[in-house]
Parts: structure tokens; C-alpha cells; sequence
């Protein structure tokens, strides 16, 4: 069966120091991936995707960015943090055949940007 | 652009049915999903429908879909105090990648 891994689970950064969050996928290939970001209280946002190796699109303009250097590994960074990066981060994959794509998500990473 | 609106919050008692409401703005949606978010967890996929489709049901859950009216329903059956919990409508259009959620309506079941 697949899983999905976040790593950390929480953590607390300082303003201007730099992030990165990781997220790997067990159990299959070739899959899209995705970055989310929930801010408190609110719905989920859409930042990345990825549906292959190096292939990145974002869906927002903001201060992350975001890679794909394995099949199976997609990596949320930032060179400096600011206040409103913090939330909960969500990474989620779905099959990379097509059709209905239902997106499964991982534990989420909450960020604390001081 | 895409909007999915739900109401914030739902309170019932143990045994009761609820119903979770949802509307959007998109009438391409083609695939609609209901999330299951618990405190300080990720997302977990409860069921999802096509657009083809009016209701589909799953042991305690069934959902229903009035595409006339951008109208999407969850209803739990015989509600359980670990029912509680924030529960996300979300659509996506047939082609598209991005899934559009709502804020979330939270659930709160009392015994």
C-alpha cells in the first residue's frame, strides 16, 4: 500500500532564516505531487506541483519554492522566512495515470515563523 | 475563478444524523471530494463523486449532488463522538491538477 511522509512535524524558524520541508512517497511510481499550505482557521491552498522529476509549476506568487529531485521526493524551501509562511504544510500525491486523480494527503508540517 | 463555500460550524448529538453542505461556483467541476481533517492531522479522504453522478453512498456516509444548483452534501449517519472533526468539500475540474477547497466546516458531536 502507499504511504506519504512529512518531516518535521513541527517546527519553530526564526524571521529570514531559510526552510525546507520534505515529503517522500512509498508503495508507487510516478506520481503527481503537491504542496498545500493552510493557514489557521481557513481551507487549503494549492503552492506546487510536480508531475515528474525537476518538473515544478506553482500556483501562486510568494516567497517558496519548491523541488523534485527524485521520483518519489518533493522538497518545499525558502532562503528567508517571513511572518506569513507560517501554517500547516501539506503535501499530497495522486496516481499519475489520468482520469480522477484523487489526491491523498500526507501528515502535514505546522510552521512557526518568529 | 473557482469558489467553494461551506458553513463553519455543526453541532449534533451522538446518534443523530448530520449533514455537511457545500456550493461552488464552477459548473466544469467534474470530480468533488470530502475530507476529514482531526485535530492537528493531515487530510483524510472520505469519498468522492463524478459530476455524472447524484448520490453515491459508502456504510454511514452518503453524499449527494445537485448539479443544477452546485449543491454538494455529506451525510453521516448515526453520528459517533470520533466523527468529530473538521470535514473539507473540495472540486477539481476535469484537465486540471489543483483541487479548490472550501474553509472547512467543523463537526461537533455531543454525547
Amino acid at each position: 500500500s502507499q504511504t506519504i511522509h512529512q518531516w518535521p512535524a513541527t517546527l519553530v524558524q526564526p524571521v529570514g532564516s531559510p526552510l525546507s520541508l520534505e515529503c517522500t512517497v512509498e508503495g508507487t511510481s510516478n506520481p503527481n505531487l503537491y504542496w498545500y499550505r493552510q493557514a489557521a482557521g481557513r481551507g487549503l491552498q494549492l503552492l506546487f506541483y510536480s508531475v515528474g522529476i525537476g518538473q515544478i509549476s506553482s500556483e501562486v506568487p510568494q516567497n517558496l519554492s519548491a523541488s523534485r529531485p527524485q521520483d518519489r521526493q518533493f522538497i518545499l524551501s525558502s532562503k528567508k522566512l517571513l511572518l506569513s509562511d507560517s501554517g500547516f504544510y501539506l503535501c499530497a500525491w495522486s496516481p499519475g495515470t489520468g482520469g480522477e486523480e484523487t489526491q491523498y494527503f500526507g501528515p502535514g508540517t505546522r510552521l512557526l515563523v518568529l | 475563478g473557482e469558489d467553494v463555500e461551506q458553513s463553519l460550524f455543526l453541532s449534533v448529538r451522538e446518534g443523530d444524523s448530520s449533514v455537511i453542505n457545500c456550493t461552488y461556483t464552477d459548473s466544469s467541476s467534474t470530480y468533488l471530494y470530502w475530507y476529514k481533517q482531526e485535530p492537528g492531522a493531515g487530510l483524510q479522504l472520505l469519498t468522492y463523486i463524478f459530476s455524472n453522478m447524484d448520490m453515491k453512498q459508502d456504510q454511514r456516509l452518503t453524499v449527494l449532488l445537485n448539479k443544477k444548483d452546485k449543491h454538494l452534501s455529506l451525510r453521516i449517519a448515526d453520528t459517533q463522538t470520533g466523527d468529530s472533526a473538521i470535514y473539507f468539500c473540495a472540486v477539481r475540474r476535469g484537465g486540471r491538477r489543483a483541487l479548490t477547497f472550501g474553509s472547512g466546516t467543523r463537526l461537533q458531536v455531543q454525547p
